[in-house]
């Protein structure tokens, strides 16, 4: 069964907004990861959070986790179009789990 | 590129009927994870692998099988097939040893596209 569900499902927002994707799961993790999948493609890391962080960036993303309510948050900044794709939060503890991910548009 | 090969990349075949999905990792990547992909839907994982032994099993139907060879290759066979098992098929690799702290990044495949008639 998946780990993490993400929320919202889809999520349509305009170049240069900020998009703010959440992830909540079930059990202990030891850390969680979020990558980004192209229609069809195989998945791309882009960031991962150990359980003792709460923040992490690279370039415009932002990630923060909060072990105690069992949610993380993957915030882009300054959108683009090419930033259009699902994105998926991974929870691991002794193996990896995906959520069902969030389908964000980007509109030009 | 991944460094992650999966083959082949479309396969169409009939109910019944048995395939097999290949993954080669990346080099020097002890661990690899199969995964199913239905129509607009997350990543269910199947099984894992490091260094040819099962590491853990996720929702694998017991018609589908794994294992990882002595060169790290691995394959995924699925037999008896049915309408519902048309899907993405991925294949990721990672160094690390797949238990408790050490799961880091995942390497994905392009994946294989089942279709089942």
């Amino acid at each position: 069964s998946q780990q993490g569900e993400e929320d919202p499902q889809a999520l349509s927002i305009q170049e240069g907004e900020n998009a703010t994707m959440n992830c909540s799961y079930k059990t202990s993790i030891n850390n969680l990861q979020w990558y980004r999948q192209n229609s069809g493609r195989g998945l791309v890391h882009l960031i991962l959070i150990r359980s003792n962080e709460r923040e992490k960036h690279s370039g415009r993303l932002r990630v923060t986790l909060d072990t105690s309510k069992k949610s993380s948050s993957l915030l882009i900044t300054a959108s683009r179009a090419a930033d259009t794709a699902s994105y998926f939060c991974a929870t691991v503890l002794n193996d990896m789990r995906f959520g069902a991910g969030t389908r964000l548009t980007v509109k030009p | 590129d991944s460094g992650v090969t999966q083959t082949p990349k479309h396969l169409i075949t009939a109910t019944g009927q048995r395939v097999t999905l290949r993954c080669s990792p990346r080099s020097g990547d002890l661990s690899v994870y199969w995964y199913q992909q239905s129509l607009d839907q997350g990543l269910q994982f199947l099984i894992q692998y490091y260094n040819g032994e099962e590491r853990a099993k996720g929702n694998i139907l017991e018609r589908f099988s794994a294992q990882q060879f002595p060169d790290l290759h691995s394959e995924l066979n699925l037999s008896s097939l049915e309408l519902g098992d048309s899907a993405l098929y991925f294949c990721a690799s990672s160094v690390d040893y797949g238990q408790t702290a050490n799961t880091g990044e995942l390497f994905f495949g392009e994946g294989s596209r089942l279709t089942v008639l």
